[in-house]
């Protein structure tokens, strides 16, 4: 059975750093993952997707890595700012029924 | 406007009513999904419907039943609530590509039941 561990649950940085969130899976025989952004009272957001054949995705500051022989995969956040403050959630897809298998997920706070 | 919208956003309830939440979207998508959240334990899949006649049972359907009444429009209903089915619940949809289905999400549903 998949699962998913999001490490760390919380982080508290300051504006400006660099930081890396961290997610690992079990299964390697996934189709994808999906990295999310949870802003409070609000739905999720997609962020990057990663296919099984990707090394990795960059949007803007964000840039996401997949190593899927080790189970797993990083989001770096370049230049943090408060406006990124919230949870991120990363979720991997595979087998039969494609569907998602999801981390507990980032608490991230960037402190101005 | 939202691609993917669920009523209503919050909802109270009583233990033993029945409720329904809905869920609509306008991105064209086959595939549409039903999860609910819950503070340390992630988001867990209810159901999934690939197609209009395609209905099939998550990890934690109990409790639950769908109606997938068009392409567009996924409902999920609990025929008699209780306490533990207090969560944010969320639609998601995705196209029908084979080894490619970004998943996008609706807003959530809070439900408290009491």
């Amino acid at each position: 059975k998949q699962e998913v561990t999001q490490i760390p649950a919380a982080l508290s940085v300051p504006e400006g750093e660099n930081l890396v969130l961290n997610c690992s899976f079990t299964d390697s025989a996934i189709y994808n993952l999906q990295w999310f952004r949870q802003d409070p009272g609000k739905g999720l957001t997609s962020l990057l997707l990663i296919q099984s054949s990707q090394r990795e995705q960059t949007s803007g500051r964000l840039n996401a890595s997949l190593d899927k022989s080790s189970g797993r995969s990083t989001l770096y956040i370049a230049a943090s700012q408060p406006g990124d403050s919230a949870t991120y959630l990363c979720a991997v897809q595979g087998g039969a029924t494609n569907k998602l298998i999801f981390g507990t997920g980032t608490l991230l706070a960037v402190q101005p | 406007d939202a691609d993917v919208t669920q009523t209503p956003r919050n909802r109270i309830t009583k233990t033993g009513k029945r409720i329904m939440l809905e869920c609509s979207q306008t991105k064209g998508h086959d595939r549409m999904y039903w999860y609910r959240q819950d503070p340390g334990l992630g988001l867990r899949l209810i159901y999934y419907s690939f197609d209009v006649k395609d209905i099939n049972k998550g990890e934690i359907s109990d409790g639950y039943s769908v109606s997938r009444q068009a392409q567009a429009k996924f409902s999920l209903s609990l025929e008699s609530a209780i306490p533990n089915q207090t969560a944010l619940y969320f639609c998601a949809t995705s196209q029908g590509l084979a080894g490619y289905n970004e998943q996008f999400f609706g807003p959530g549903t809070r439900l408290t039941v009491l």
